[in-house]
């Protein structure tokens, strides 16, 4: 069964200090990972996304790391601020896929349940 | 990128009534999905909006009670039928292309069911 797991569910952390959430997943066929990050009352927004032969990515502040071989990865947040309070998905990409019938492949999301992050000044 | 907007951005509505929610994405997107997501959970997959042809539904979703349309490579609308409290949720469209791993989500509606 495809499956996303983080931790931890949730997190407090103060104004300035840094965090680090984890994801880890089981899904087969692989294709590649995200990290979103969804505020309150708003859709998903992509942070990093990142390919099977790909260790790390950063984006500003995030920086996310991929290990294939235990299947785990990693979002850091350096310097946190107020605005990061948000939920953090990790979202594991499998595909492609070809259902019958449909001319073409396409990639299907598998999401974790989310960590929810409390930034407090 | 694509920009995705939905209609309604949030309703109330009485048990044993219907809703359509709208999609509408600024771009030709081979893609899209509606997703779910209730309270203090992550996003539930519903179905695959197939243009031109019927959507695919993922286990535990049915086209009677979230029939969805999709008339051309940019609008879709997901219909939430004969609702009941258990429906309260936040309604998501997203879209994306074959070639691009990236996925794109609308603001979501927020539905509460009375």
């Amino acid at each position: 069964k495809n499956q996303v797991e983080q931790s931890p569910q949730s997190l407090i952390i103060l104004e300035g200090k840094n965090c680090t959430l984890q994801c880890n997943y089981t899904v087969s066929p692989f294709s590649n990972l995200r990290w979103y990050k969804q505020d309150t009352g708003r859709g998903p927004v992509s942070l990093t996304i990142m390919t099977f032969s790909e260790n790390t990515k950063s984006n500003g502040r995030y920086t996310a790391t991929l290990d294939a071989d235990t299947k785990q990865s990693s979002l850091h947040i350096t310097a946190s601020q107020l605005s990061d309070s948000a939920s953090y998905i990790c979202v594991v990409i499998i595909g492609p896929l070809f259902p019958i019938g449909f001319s073409g492949g396409y990639n299907k999301l598998i999401f974790g349940a989310g960590t929810r992050l409390a930034v407090h000044p | 990128s694509a920009v995705i907007s939905q209609k309604p951005s949030r309703d109330i509505c009485q048990r044993g009534t219907s809703l359509t929610i709208q999609c509408q994405v600024d771009s030709q997107v081979t893609m899209m999905f509606w997703y779910r997501q209730q309270p203090g959970q992550s996003l539930t997959l519903i179905a695959t909006a197939n243009q031109g042809s019927e959507a695919t539904y993922e286990s535990g979703f049915v086209i009677d009670k979230f029939p969805i349309s999709r008339p051309n490579l940019t609008f879709s609308t997901l219909t939430v039928s004969n609702m009941s409290p258990e429906d309260s949720s936040i309604y998501l469209c997203s879209a994306g292309t074959l070639r691009s791993y990236e996925q794109y989500f609308g603001p979501g509606t927020r539905l509460t069911v009375t």
